[in-house]
């Protein structure tokens, strides 16, 4: 059974640091991952979609990268802002199912300190 | 840039209550979804529906839930007889096809608070 982990599980630096939050799942066999973004009592932002053949999407100040084999994946922040403040949830879809449901994990939710 | 619309943002009702919870998925998707969040935990998979029927199924999707698509562009999520532990943020999500989330990933809605008292 697919399962996916966020460490850490909240984070607070200053303004301007370059940050990584990690992802691990438990079983390689996925057709992709997906970050999303959360704002307090908001819906899901989607930030970036890596397909399973891919090691690494970019979007503005944000790279995720993947590792298939190992389980893994990273978003970096690069000079975070105030605005980037919120949770952060990694999703895989993995093999099997009639319709490739994602499995979230906890999440990470960070405080950007101005 | 296209959105899911769920409506409303925010519903309580009392437990043993019928509840419809609605949503507009972009109008050139395909595949469309029903997720929950319990206050403080993960989001939990619920429902998939493609092509006019159910795909797929959690063990959390029991007799008291039921979806639908209406009159092609509105899908529902229907609670029969709502109970306390009902009380979750109801997230829609739709993708593109053909191959749906397998390549275009996922694009979810705001959510809907329901509130069960």
């Amino acid at each position: 059974k697919q399962e996916v982990t966020q460490i850490p599980a909240a984070l607070s630096v200053p303004e301007g640091e370059n940050l990584v939050l990690n992802c691990s799942f438990t079983d390689s066999a996925i057709y992709n991952l997906q970050w999303f973004r959360q704002d307090p009592g908001k819906g899901l932002t989607s930030l970036l979609l890596i397909q399973s053949s891919q090691r690494e999407q970019t979007s503005g100040r944000l790279n995720a990268s993947l590792d298939k084999s190992s389980g893994r994946s990273t978003l970096y922040i690069a000079a975070s802002q105030p605005g980037d403040s919120a949770t952060y949830l990694c999703a895989v879809s993995p093999y099997g199912g009639a319709t490739n449901k994602l499995i979230f994990g906890t999440g990470t939710l960070l405080a950007v300190q101005p | 840039e296209p959105e899911v619309t769920q409506t409303p943002s925010h519903q309580v009702t009392q437990m043993g209550q019928e509840v419809i919870l609605r949503c507009v998925p972009i109008s050139n998707h395909l595949y469309f979804y029903w997720y929950r969040q319990i206050l403080g935990q993960k989001v939990e998979f619920l429902v998939s529906f493609y092509n006019n029927e159910i795909s797929e199924k959690s063990e959390i999707f029991d007799d008291q839930f039921s979806v639908e698509r209406p009159d092609g562009s509105n899908f529902t999520l229907k609670i029969r007889s709502t109970k306390l532990e009902d009380s979750a943020m109801y997230f829609c999500a739709s993708s593109e096809g053909p191959g749906g989330p397998r390549y275009y990933g996922y694009t979810f809605g705001s959510g809907t608070r329901l509130t069960v008292v």
